[in-house]
């Protein structure tokens, strides 16, 4: 049984960075193939892809938001790890994470609300 | 970045009528890596189709998925109460991958 749980505050200031933990179990990101995702919706708003990180440590980036993100993963953890930079009151949003294969994004996280305000 | 776009918006329709939902691409979409999912208030997006036209794992088969290169379709083909919600449609052939805007499937 494959579940996800996104960890991390829920209040940040403008300008501080955001650093959101996804929790694991049910499946290894050593295996081939496998990869996990941050996903954010702001509310009342669409999905967004922030990034995804595979097996074999290749990381991928949403363009617009390339430059403030970084992700990692910890494989004898069961984690991965998004930070994102210069926070802003317009980042407000559910953010999930997702496990991803062959078949997209096919479990997701129940989503942690981060709110954006000083 | 491929530019996802799903009409209508909104969609007006009765329990028991067939829904057809369109998600246009402003590229091909690599290997029909299309996706599509339903979410419901207050809850994470549900996979529904993976690949433009394979069913997710328990989705039911009135759930299906149609189309190739940057014209994609998912048809409910008998709404069921439960049904009504808002449907994204996610191409991963380039990763990380885009999001449609959503389509709202409300009761009429």
């Amino acid at each position: 049984q494959i579940t996800l749980k996104e960890s991390g505050p829920t209040l940040v200031k403008p300008t501080q960075t955001l650093t959101l933990t996804c929790t694991f179990s049910g499946f290894s990101l050593s295996t081939s193939g496998v990869g996990v995702g941050w996903i954010r919706q702001p509310p009342g708003k669409a999905l967004e892809w922030l990034a995804l990180i595979y097996w074999d440590d290749d990381k991928r980036y949403s363009p617009s938001l390339k430059s403030r993100l970084t992700i990692t993963k910890d494989t004898s953890k069961n984690q991965v790890v998004l930070t994102m930079t210069n926070m802003d009151p317009v980042d407000t949003a559910t953010y999930y994470c997702a496990h991803t294969g062959i078949a997209a994004a096919d479990y997701w996280g129940q989503g942690t609300l981060v709110t954006v305000s000083s | 970045e491929i530019v996802l776009t799903q009409s209508p918006g909104t969609l007006s329709l009765s329990p028991g009528e067939r829904a057809t939902l369109s998600c246009r691409a402003s590229q091909s979409v690599s290997s029909s890596y299309l996706a599509w999912y339903q979410q419901k208030p207050g809850q994470a997006p549900r996979l529904l189709i993976y690949g433009a036209s394979s069913r997710a794992t328990g989705i039911p088969d009135r759930f299906s998925g149609s189309g190739s290169g940057t014209d994609f379709t998912l048809t409910i083909s008998r709404l069921e109460p439960e049904d009504f919600a808002v449907y994204y449609c996610q191409q991963y052939g380039s990763s990380p991958g885009t999001f449609g805007q959503g389509t709202r499937l409300e009761i009429k």
